[in-house]
C-alpha cells in the first residue's frame, strides 16, 4: 500500500494562498492521488484527485510531480472554513484510500 | 451534504454487547467502504463491499463483520465489544470498485462503550 508522509501542521493567513506538500513515493504508476479534508467530528470531505497532470476544480487545485513521488494541493485563497485536517492518500493495493496522519491547517484572520 | 447516510450518530453501550451500524450509500454507487477512526490511530480502514460482495479487507477484527445487501446499503457489526472499539466509524461510498473515482463519506457513528 502507498505510504505518504505529510507536515504534521500548517498555518496559513486569511485570503493568501496555500501550498500543502505530501510525499507518497511508494505509489504505483497506476494509482491515482487522493486529497480530503476533515473538519472535527465530521466525516472527511473530498477536495481532488488526479493520477499524472495537474488538475483543478472548485475547491483546489492539485500538482503532481513528474515522477509522481510527491504532490502539492493548493488552496487559492484561503478562508477560515479551511481550517481542517487535509489528507493526501494514495490508493491502497486492493483499490480502497489508505489514510496517513494528515495536515492540520490552521487559518489566521 | 455528501449523500451518504449513517445511522445511529451516536450509539452508547456496554463491554461485552453487540451492535449494527447502518450505511446508504449515495445513489447509484456501488462501493462501500467502512473505516474506524479513534484519536490515537487515525483513519483504519476495515472492510470494502463492490456490488454485494467483499473486495478488500483492512484490518478489521473477526469479531467484526459486515455485508452489502442487494439495495447496496451495507451493515457493520461489532460484536463482545471491549473500550478500546470506542471510536467514530465511518462509511464511504463510490462509483466504481477502484479508486479511479472520488469517495464521499458519512457523518459518522460515535460509538462508546462503557
Amino acid at each position: 500500500d502507498a505510504k505518504t508522509t505529510q507536515p504534521n501542521s500548517m498555518e496559513s493567513n486569511e485570503e493568501e494562498p496555500v501550498h500543502l506538500p505530501c510525499n507518497h513515493s511508494t505509489i504505483s504508476g497506476t494509482d491515482y492521488i487522493h486529497w480530503y479534508r476533515q473538519l472535527p467530528s465530521q466525516g472527511p470531505e473530498y477536495v481532488i484527485h488526479g493520477l499524472t497532470s495537474n488538475v483543478n476544480n472548485r475547491m483546489a487545485s492539485l500538482a503532481i510531480a513528474e515522477d509522481r513521488k510527491s504532490s502539492t494541493l493548493i488552496l487559492h485563497r484561503a478562508t477560515l472554513r479551511d481550517a481542517a485536517v487535509y489528507y493526501c492518500t494514495g490508493g491502497g493495493s486492493q483499490g480502497n484510500l489508505i489514510f496517513g496522519k494528515g495536515t492540520k491547517l490552521s487559518v489566521k484572520p | 451534504d455528501s449523500g451518504v447516510t449513517q445511522t445511529p450518530k451516536h450509539l452508547i453501550t456496554a463491554t461485552g454487547q453487540r451492535v449494527t451500524l447502518r450505511c446508504s450509500p449515495r445513489s447509484g454507487d456501488l462501493s462501500v467502504y467502512w473505516y474506524q477512526q479513534s484519536l490515537d490511530q487515525g483513519l483504519q480502514f476495515l472492510i470494502q463491499y463492490y456490488n454485494g460482495e467483499e473486495r478488500a479487507k483492512g484490518n478489521i477484527l473477526e469479531r467484526f463483520s459486515a455485508q452489502q445487501f442487494p439495495d447496496l446499503h451495507s451493515e457493520l457489526n461489532l460484536s463482545s465489544l471491549e473500550l478500546g472499539d470506542s471510536a467514530l466509524y465511518f462509511c464511504a461510498s463510490s462509483a466504481r470498485g477502484n479508486m479511479n473515482t472520488e469517495a464521499f463519506f458519512g457523518q459518522g457513528t460515535r460509538l462508546t462503550v462503557v
